[in-house]
């Protein structure tokens, strides 16, 4: 089991452009949680995917939205990107019911 | 509003002394806790969570509800544990969910 797999490890967009993260979560996982950390700060809740719907969502504007697939995999979407978003886009799997969330490396994006 | 707060940035301590890193929290609720660690070029991964009550490489931590605090101790500190901590708090007040919210983070450098 690779354990959570994201994709792409960095990524560089121009101001006002979209971009796409993508989330692999751990084999038997079925919820997808997405974190934003700025640097030198702590992780920030952005949203979780159970069921293919949104369950909860963070302090975030709608330009930030998302997807699950069938397969539990998830997407982050960022529409209109701000110099502000450039951040590391961490996503977290975990299981109905379990005790722990696992996290993935994280895509860095830079915006320009 | 909840919020976890860890004061220091930076703790800079010598291998054999003792180690405690502060954590303090607020929420309406009954409270989960945890820490989590990042070694360097590692993911973010669960050490330990206070409902466990266990002791992880050595390290504990109790809820003081009075206080609203969770600190991570550990009686003799190991180069091994030069890392970033984040104490989160899950915003479900459930067994680690994936909606969590975490503190800015302290780095424990621990010299030879």
């Amino acid at each position: 089991d690779a354990g959570v797999t994201q994709s792409p490890t960095h990524l560089i967009k121009t101001r006002g452009q979209q971009v796409t993260l993508r989330c692999s979560p751990k084999s038997g996982h079925d919820t997808v949680s997405w974190y934003q950390q700025a640097l030198g700060q702590g992780p920030q809740f952005i949203f979780q995917y159970y069921e293919e719907e949104e369950r909860q969502r963070g302090n975030f504007p709608d330009r930030f939205s998302g997807h699950q697939f069938p397969n539990y995999s998830s997407e982050l979407n960022v529409n209109a990107l701000l110099l502000g978003d450039s951040a590391l886009y961490l996503c977290a799997s975990s299981k109905t019911g379990g005790t722990e969330a696992f996290f993935g490396q994280g895509t860095r994006l830079t915006v320009v | 509003a909840q919020r976890v707060t860890q004061p220091e940035k930076l703790l800079s301590v010598f291998k054999g002394a003792p180690v405690e890193l502060k954590c303090n929290y607020s929420y309406s609720g009954s409270p989960e806790l945890f820490w989590y660690v990042q070694y360097s070029r590692q993911r973010l991964q669960l050490l330990l969570r206070h409902i466990s009550r266990e002791s992880i490489k050595g390290f504990t931590a109790d809820l003081n509800k009075g206080e609203t605090s969770f600190h991570l101790k550990k009686p003799f500190a190991q180069e091994e544990d030069s890392a970033m901590y984040y104490c989160a708090l899950d915003l479900d007040g459930s067994s680690n969910t994936g909606k969590l919210i975490f503190g800015q983070g302290t780095t424990l450098q621990v010299k030879p």
